[in-house]
């Protein structure tokens, strides 16, 4: 089965702080997909990263980074320099190529960066 | 490109009522996706066509959801004798055919079921 798990429910940082939102996930194939989505007030999924299931390279995009190990099945991502607009629901997901073409979202990380 | 629209963004309809929901993809795309996104929990897949074929279904959509798309362009997501447990927010999202993973979700319709 699959699963995505998103242990953090809510964080609160001070704008400036670096944060890092935890993912792990379950699955038993060997091709797929991991994502981070933002979600404002707004309700629109915003795309942030993605990585496929080959690729461990980690890498800094701007202000967000993360972190793949597969030994660990875990996918984190970092915000640095944390700013108020980034108050927002963070998805980790989990993409299957071979089973059904669809997303497995966690349950979200609520993000409130304080000014 | 305009990206995926969904209409309307905001529904409220007492328990009974049949409801429906219109998504229109990025025009080049021939996916096309539904999910149901209850509060505090991430998103959960519903359907998907490619083109006007229906691919899959998941086993949340109960006997009471029907979703179309007549001539693979936008579809429609109807929901029939509401119940107070089908408030959510229904989102749509496309993509092409060749990489089904890079998926556009639209700003999604909030159902509120009194």
């Amino acid at each position: 089965a699959q699963k995505v798990t998103q242990a953090q429910t809510e964080i609160s940082v001070v704008e400036k702080e670096d944060v890092t939102l935890d993912c792990v996930y379950e699955t038993r194939d060997t091709t797929y997909y991991l994502f981070w989505y933002k979600q404002p007030p707004s309700g629109e999924l915003v795309f942030l990263i993605r990585r496929n299931s080959f690729d461990e390279q980690n890498e800094i995009s701007g202000r967000y980074s993360w972190n793949f190990q597969k030994s660990t099945s875990s996918f984190n991502f970092t915000i640095t320099a944390s700013q108020v607009v980034d108050s927002a629901v963070y998805f980790c997901a989990l993409y299957l190529s071979n089973t059904g073409n669809q997303f497995y979202f966690g349950t979200g990380t609520s993000l409130t960066v304080i000014p | 490109d305009t990206g995926v629209s969904q209409d309307p963004r905001h529904k409220i309809t007492k328990r009974g009522q049949n409801v429906t929901f219109r998504c229109d993809p990025i025009s080049e795309h021939n996916r096309l996706y539904w999910y149901r996104q209850t509060l505090g929990q991430g998103p959960e897949f519903l359907t998907y066509f490619q083109n006007e074929a229906q691919l899959e279904k998941s086993r949340l959509l109960s006997d009471r959801f029907s979703a179309e798309r007549p001539k693979g362009s936008f579809s429609t997501l109807e929901i029939q004798r509401t119940e107070q447990g089908d408030s959510a927010m229904y989102l749509c999202a496309s993509s092409s055919g060749t990489r089904p993973y890079e998926q556009y979700f639209g700003p999604g319709t909030r159902l509120t079921v009194t």
